[in-house]
């Protein structure tokens, strides 16, 4: 089955650091791009991070810049995200989404963070 | 920085055809591309690239991209089409999405 299972979000404080993965199935992983998307509670989707299939080039929000890091292992088909420096206003539920040229495809379920004191 | 604009809400009656629009600079030079998301759900990708319909996804579902307008169109809207439904391009590599329709059918 194609699919794409983040993990790794929960309660952190603010300032503090998370890493969330995002396991690959399915289909060929080191052939894809991909994305890391936000969505806050009742907000719409904001997107985070995007890095090529051989992890060569990497973009990142403007807003986010020097706080979060992507990166990939294609040998674990697996994404990944470190957040440091958390603040409230990154709570929010983390999708990992392939990218096919210009648009995402496949998106996982999502994991949430939440930063909270 | 690039930004497209979607309204906060369109309404439809069952049956007919619902059109959500995705207001951006010359966006009908750049492909669009439409996901729809219920409650509690990842987005789903419903059109890509202004009017393909990737597998499993009904031929109701149809797109438009002209001068600064992109458009999603809906056409015999059932009750199972309410959701959320968001535009998205790629600009300077950026995703970029638009801020969200809430699609009600009545």
């Amino acid at each position: 089955e194609v699919q794409l299972v983040e993990s790794g979000g929960g309660l952190v404080k603010p300032g503090g650091s998370l890493r969330l993965s995002c396991a690959a199935s399915g289909f060929m992983f080191s052939d894809s791009g991909m994305n890391w998307v936000r969505q806050a509670p009742g907000k719409g989707l904001e997107w985070v991070s995007s890095i090529t299939s051989g992890g060569n080039y990497i973009y990142y929000a403007d807003s986010l810049k020097g706080r979060f890091t992507i990166s990939r292992d294609n040998a674990k088909n697996s994404l990944y995200l470190q957040m440091s420096s958390l603040r409230a206003e990154d709570t929010a539920v983390y999708y990992c989404a392939t990218y096919s040229g210009s648009y995402l495809p496949l998106w996982g379920q999502g994991t949430l963070v939440t930063v909270s004191s | 920085s690039y930004e497209v604009t979607q309204p906060l809400s369109v309404s439809v009656a069952l049956g007919q055809t619902a059109r959500i629009s995705c207001g951006g600079s010359n966006i009908g030079n750049k492909n669009a591309h439409w996901y729809q998301q219920k409650p509690g759900q990842a987005p789903l990708l419903v059109i890509y690239r202004d009017n393909y319909r990737p597998s499993g996804i009904p031929e109701r579902f149809s797109g438009s991209n002209s001068g600064n307008t992109a458009t999603l169109i809906i056409s015999t809207a059932e009750v199972g089409d309410e959701a959320d439904y968001y535009c998205q391009v790629w600009d300077r590599d950026t995703v970029i999405f638009g801020g969200g329709t809430k699609l009600t059918v009545l």
